[in-house]
This record gives structure tokens, C-alpha cells and sequence, in this order.
């Protein structure tokens, strides 16, 4: 039972260019969503989250947009950079309970100079 | 201000051995969980501490155990091991609340044989 979904496993984008990242989710319970980022040998580490009561965040040049109705949410990068290149997990929670992540499955980005 | 660090980074047992992964929780963080990550595949949630009490389990079995100490460090324990536990063990930890992102260490890759 996937909750949370990212149907690319991968996505090649030219530099400087937008990169867009989707995910999908099943769970109506979830109300907090997030990105990671995953190097190699390295741990995942955050890059935004999105709260259900916005549809839209923005950090320099990440933007996460969610649609709730859809069930669908979106990691947008903007210029793409070389340093992009990793895999992207999307996740979610649910505020009540244990706060656990559920995690997909992951889109492998690579960035082209 | 330190990270989350893991030991051992790597290791190999065999099928029937246990093991117990390690974890140091950045500081300030009294919340501790632990993710198994299979290859190909996002993180899953085994289960969380809080203030040294177990406070949210995911789907495995309970040869998959754990501590929290006072210092906020942490073990995952593994009995009986089996070839399908062969993963990368994520630990996280963050500060109590229901939007606080976590903080992955660079995880323990064991290998059953």
C-alpha cells in the first residue's frame, strides 16, 4: 500500500532550466508534506515543507506547490544548477499521532551543463 | 552544533545474527526515529522515541527493537536476522512538535549474508 507516490524514478533537465518534481498521495489524514534531498552516502536532508492550509511555498529557488483536491504536490527548482543533481524524496504526515514520515519512492534528478 | 551521526557506517552479518546499529541525535533534539531504506526505495518508518518511550511504531516485526537514553542517543536492535533486513538504517532526530523537520544522520548500511 503506496501512500505516497513519485511515479519518475528519474529526470534529466538541462541547466539553468526548471525542474519540476511531483508526488502523489492517497492518505486524506495527511497534512504536512516535505522534500529531501539524498546524496550519495549521505543521509536525506530537507529542502521545503508545505502545510495543507497553503497551497504554495517558496525558498529562493525551490517552490512546493500542493493540490489538495488532487491529492498532488509539486517541487519546482528554478534556474536549475549542476549542485540539483541527487535523488528527491517526497513525504508526508499526519499532525496527530507519532508525526512518522511516509516517504516515496524517490525521483532520481540529474542536471546537464 | 553537532549533526546526527550513525555507527557503524557499514557492516555485514549473517542470517540468525543480531545487531544493534548506534545513533547520537543532534544537539538539543529529543526526539529520536529510525527508517529502514531498501534499495530502490524511500525510507520506512520503524518507530520513534520520545523522552526514552517508544511513541509510534511502524509495520515490522518485533525482533526490530530500540532505545533512547537520557543523553538522547539512541540503538536500533535486530534479532534473527534475515536476508530481506539487508538496507540502509536511517536515524532522524528533531525537537518535539508536530512540524519539526528531521535531521537524517548518513545511516548504517548492513548486509545479510
Amino acid at each position: 500500500d503506496q501512500q505516497v507516490k513519485q511515479n519518475s524514478p528519474s529526470l534529466s533537465v538541462q541547466e539553468g532550466r526548471i525542474s519540476i518534481l511531483n508526488c502523489d498521495y492517497t492518505n486524506s489524514m495527511f497534512d504536512y508534506f516535505l522534500w529531501y534531498k539524498k546524496y550519495p552516502a549521505e543521509g536525506p536532508t530537507f529542502l521545503i515543507s508545505i502545510s495543507s492550509i497553503k497551497d504554495k511555498n517558496e525558498d529562493g529557488r525551490f517552490t512546493v506547490f500542493l493540490n489538495k483536491s488532487a491529492k498532488h504536490l509539486s517541487l519546482h527548482i528554478v534556474p536549475s544548477q549542476p549542485g540539483d543533481s541527487a535523488v528527491y524524496f517526497c513525504a508526508a504526515s499526519a499532525l496527530q499521532g507519532a508525526q512518522k514520515l511516509v516517504f516515496g519512492q524517490g525521483t532520481r534528478l540529474t542536471i546537464n551543463p | 552544533e553537532t549533526g546526527v551521526t550513525q555507527s557503524p557506517t557499514h557492516l555485514i552479518k549473517t542470517r540468525g545474527q543480531q545487531v544493534t546499529l548506534r545513533c547520537s541525535s543532534q544537539s538539543g533534539h529529543n526526539t529520536v526515529s529510525w527508517y529502514q531504506q531498501a534499495l530502490g526505495q524511500g525510507p520506512q518508518f520503524i518507530f520513534q522515541y520520545y523522552r526514552e518511550e517508544e511513541n509510534g511504531r511502524g509495520n515490522f516485526p518485533p525482533r526490530f527493537s530500540g532505545l533512547q537514553f537520557p543523553n538522547y542517543s539512541s540503538e536500533l536492535n535486530v534479532n534473527a536476522l534475515e536476508l530481506d533486513d539487508s538496507a540502509l538504517y536511517l536515524c532522524a532526530s528533531r525537537l518535539a512538535g508536530p512540524t519539526g523537520e528531521l535531521f537524517f544522520g548518513e545511516g548504517s548500511r548492513l548486509t545479510v549474508l
